[in-house]
């Protein structure tokens, strides 16, 4: 597999339901990121980790845990989560060099809802 | 204050015509890179270009350009020979090399090609 990916595509959630999301890149890259996009608002950056140390986390509420075990693998733990949580969350990673401008590759995204 | 400016929310274009995205940038930073990505109605986002601030020359990828004019601050997207699969969300982004190195996300524009 090459690329980012990301598990699941698509999620519905209660309230009280703990799920988590997954992201894994094969890019050798050394940063990534847990973006949410919501309709009508840019792109939310949620956390932020590089070289596995979470490095931002922009005041994100409680609910939401993220959890970086390798420089492959990123979660997106999810607990009692409300409506306006429902989005779509984008992982993305990248070579994170100081001064070199390297873009961004994101998954495809998964698809929140929450009922 | 917001550091990307997208003011089209949304754009049409007639199939092999050419049509210009606009983005306009805040930062204080010297150096920083600009992007362009594309999201279609999947979810991913699709890395389209890149120009750095100290770049003299304009950005050229295939039938993308960009058209950077760096006293206004403008970015500004270039489709040549638009195709029905360019229909899609358009994101500009700017990453600033020394304020803290994340990417701040525009609005967006949507595209809509017709045929």
């Amino acid at each position: 597999e090459t690329g980012v990916t990301q598990t699941p595509r698509h999620l519905v959630m209660g309230m009280t339901n703990k799920k988590s999301l997954k992201c894994e890149q094969h890019l050798g890259h050394n940063a990534m990121y847990w973006y949410k996009q919501s309709a009508k608002k840019p792109l939310e950056l949620m956390f932020v980790y590089s070289l596995e140390e979470r490095v931002e986390n922009n005041s994100v509420p409680s609910r939401f845990s993220p959890e970086c075990p390798n420089s492959s693998h990123l979660f997106l733990h999810l607990h009692t989560l409300q409506p306006e949580d429902s989005a779509l969350y984008l992982c993305a990673s990248s070579q994170d060099d100081y001064g070199q401008h390297y873009g961004y590759t994101f998954g495809s995204g998964t698809r929140l809802t929450v009922v | 204050a917001q550091k990307i400016t997208q003011t089209q929310p949304g754009m049409f274009v007639q199939e092999k015509e050419a049509v210009t995205l606009d983005c306009t940038y805040d930062t204080s930073d010297p150096s920083y890179g600009l992007f362009w990505y594309k999201q279609p109605s999947s979810g991913e986002m699709i890395f389209l270009i890149y120009q750095g601030s100290y770049d003299q020359q304009n950005a050229t990828e295939g039938r993308y350009s960009l058209n950077f004019q760096k006293a206004r601050k403008s970015a500004n997207l270039v489709i040549s020979a638009s195709q029905l699969g360019d229909s899609a969300m358009y994101f500009c982004a700017m990453r600033e090399d020394n304020y803290g190195q994340n990417f701040v996300f525009g609005p967006g524009t949507r595209l809509s090609v017709l045929p």
